[in-house]
C-alpha cells in the first residue's frame, strides 16, 4: 500500500530559524506526494505537492518541499520560521486507486518568539 | 467562490441516535470524499466518490452510510451514532483530471457521541 511517515509528533524551532518538517513514503510505482497544513480549528490547506521534474517543490507561505528518491523522503522545510507557521502539518500521498490520499499522522510544529 | 462547505460546525450526538453531515462544493468537482481526523491517527478516508453515481468505501467505512446527491453535494450518514464515532469529520474534493489533482478540504463538523 502506498503510505507515508512523519517520524516526528513535534518540531519546535525558534522564530527566525530554518525548520524542517520530516515525511517518509514507502510506494510502488511514482509517488505523488503532498503538503496540507491545519491551523486550530481549521479544515486542512494544501500547501505543495511533488508529481514529477525538479526535487524542490516551491510552496505556499515561503515554505518547500525536497523530494529525494534515494532516502524515500519528502520533508517540508523554510528558511526562516514564523510564529505564525504554528500548526499541525500533514504529509500524504496518493493511493492506488489514483483517488485517495493516504496521510501521516501528523506532526505539530511550534515556532516559539 | 465559497469551496467545500459543510453543516453543521458542531453536534453532540446520544449513543443510538442518527445524523447526517452535509458537504458541498461549489468548484465543480468531481469527486468527493469524507475523512474523520482523531488525534495521533492522521486523517482516515470514510467513503469516497469519485464522481457522480458512484461511491466506495475507504479505510474505515463500518457505522457510515453516504449519498452522492448530485454533483455538488456528499452526505456522510451515521446511522446509530457510538462513542467510538466521536471526531473531527472533514469532507473534501478534487476536480479529479488526474493523480495530481490537489483535494481541498473543508472546515470540518466536530462530532461528540455521549
Amino acid at each position: 500500500a502506498q503510505s507515508v511517515a512523519q517520524p516526528e509528533d513535534q518540531v519546535n524551532v525558534a522564530e527566525g530559524n530554518p525548520l524542517t518538517v520530516k515525511c517518509t513514503y514507502s510506494v510502488s510505482g511514482n509517488p505523488y506526494l503532498f503538503w496540507y497544513v491545519q491551523y486550530p480549528n481549521r479544515g486542512l490547506q494544501f500547501l505543495l505537492k511533488y508529481i514529477t521534474g525538479d526535487n524542490l517543490v516551491k510552496g505556499s507561505y515561503g515554505f518547500e518541499a525536497e523530494f529525494n528518491k534515494s532516502q524515500t523522503s519528502f520533508h517540508l522545510k523554510k528558511p526562516s520560521a514564523l510564529v505564525s507557521d504554528s500548526a499541525l502539518y500533514f504529509c500524504a500521498v496518493r493511493d492506488r486507486s489514483g483517488y485517495a490520499l493516504n496521510f501521516g499522522k501528523g506532526t505539530s510544529l511550534l515556532v516559539t518568539p | 467562490n465559497a469551496g467545500v462547505t459543510q453543516t453543521p460546525k458542531f453536534q453532540v450526538l446520544k449513543t443510538g441516535q442518527s445524523m447526517t453531515l452535509q458537504c458541498a462544493q461549489d468548484m465543480n468537482h468531481n469527486s468527493m470524499y469524507w475523512y474523520r481526523q482523531d488525534p495521533g491517527m492522521g486523517l482516515r478516508l470514510i467513503y469516497y466518490s469519485a464522481s457522480e453515481g458512484t461511491t466506495d468505501k475507504g479505510e474505515v467505512p463500518n457505522g457510515y452510510n453516504v449519498s452522492r446527491l448530485n454533483k455538488r453535494e456528499f452526505s456522510l450518514r451515521l446511522e446509530s451514532a457510538a462513542p467510538s464515532q466521536t471526531s473531527v469529520y472533514f469532507c473534501a474534493s478534487r476536480i479529479s483530471g488526474s493523480s495530481a489533482d490537489t483535494q481541498y478540504f473543508g472546515p470540518g463538523t466536530r462530532l461528540t457521541v455521549l
